[in-house]
């Protein structure tokens, strides 16, 4: 049972590049998340997926789109990387739907643009 | 908007009691009050969570008031790898749906 596994584990991009950062749950997990976290800060919600079929936006968004490819997989693409996109980004998920689901993070992916 | 207040920075001796306090003086009737703590970089790690009552599990001790503006996380024998910053979180519905919202949370030091 591995939790949540994100992968690479560390990126490096030139700016305009673009990827698609992986993240699977073998938990059978309805919610997923991708926050980033930038030096010395809380991290910050990018996009969640309620239950397979949906996504939505968090606070942060803009530069980023997600898939909700099945029920374990919600992979997080950057179309044209920019500097301010080197952050550290996790994923998360979550059981249920509501307020009485802890959610279990991944060990995250450190991107760095160029 | 629930917010959470959370000193910045607390230290505590190896072995004794870490008492971390949160303020939630805004929390709904329905808000749950989560702790999680992240450890250089790490990913966040989910300690503990309650409503109302106090909760214990192998990690930690949750001590909620009575009136549930305050809480109280308790590691009851604090190691050297308990260091690290710790996220009291009041998870609410907001235009994120119920994602977990991290403020600054406290950087607790075990000290030998």
């Amino acid at each position: 049972n591995a939790g949540v596994t994100q992968t690479p584990k560390f990126q490096v991009l030139k700016t305009g590049q673009s990827m698609t950062l992986q993240c699977a749950q073998d938990m059978n997990h309805n919610s997923m998340y991708w926050y980033r976290q930038d030096p010395g800060m809380g991290l910050r919600l990018i996009y969640y997926s309620a239950s397979e079929g949906t996504t939505d936006k968090g606070e942060v968004p803009n530069g980023y789109n997600v898939s909700r490819l099945n029920k374990r997989e919600f992979s997080l693409r950057l179309e044209s990387a920019a500097p301010s996109q080197t952050s550290v980004y996790f994923c998360a998920s979550s059981d249920g739907t509501g307020n009485n689901s802890p959610l279990h993070f991944g060990n995250g992916t450190r991107l760095t643009v160029t | 908007d629930a917010k959470t207040t959370q000193p910045t920075s607390m230290d505590c001796a190896e072995g004794r009691a870490a008492n971390l306090p949160c303020n939630h003086s805004t929390i709904s009737g329905n808000e749950y009050v989560y702790w999680y703590r992240q450890i250089h970089s790490q990913g966040p790690q989910y300690i503990i969570h309650g409503l109302k009552n106090n909760e214990t599990n192998e990690m930690a001790s949750l001590i909620i008031t009575e009136d549930r503006k305050s809480s109280t996380l308790i590691l009851p024998h604090a190691t050297l790898r308990d260091t690290a910053v710790y996220y009291c979180i009041v998870r609410e519905y907001s235009n994120s749906g119920y994602a977990l919202n991290f403020g600054k949370g406290t950087s607790l030091l075990v000290t030998p």
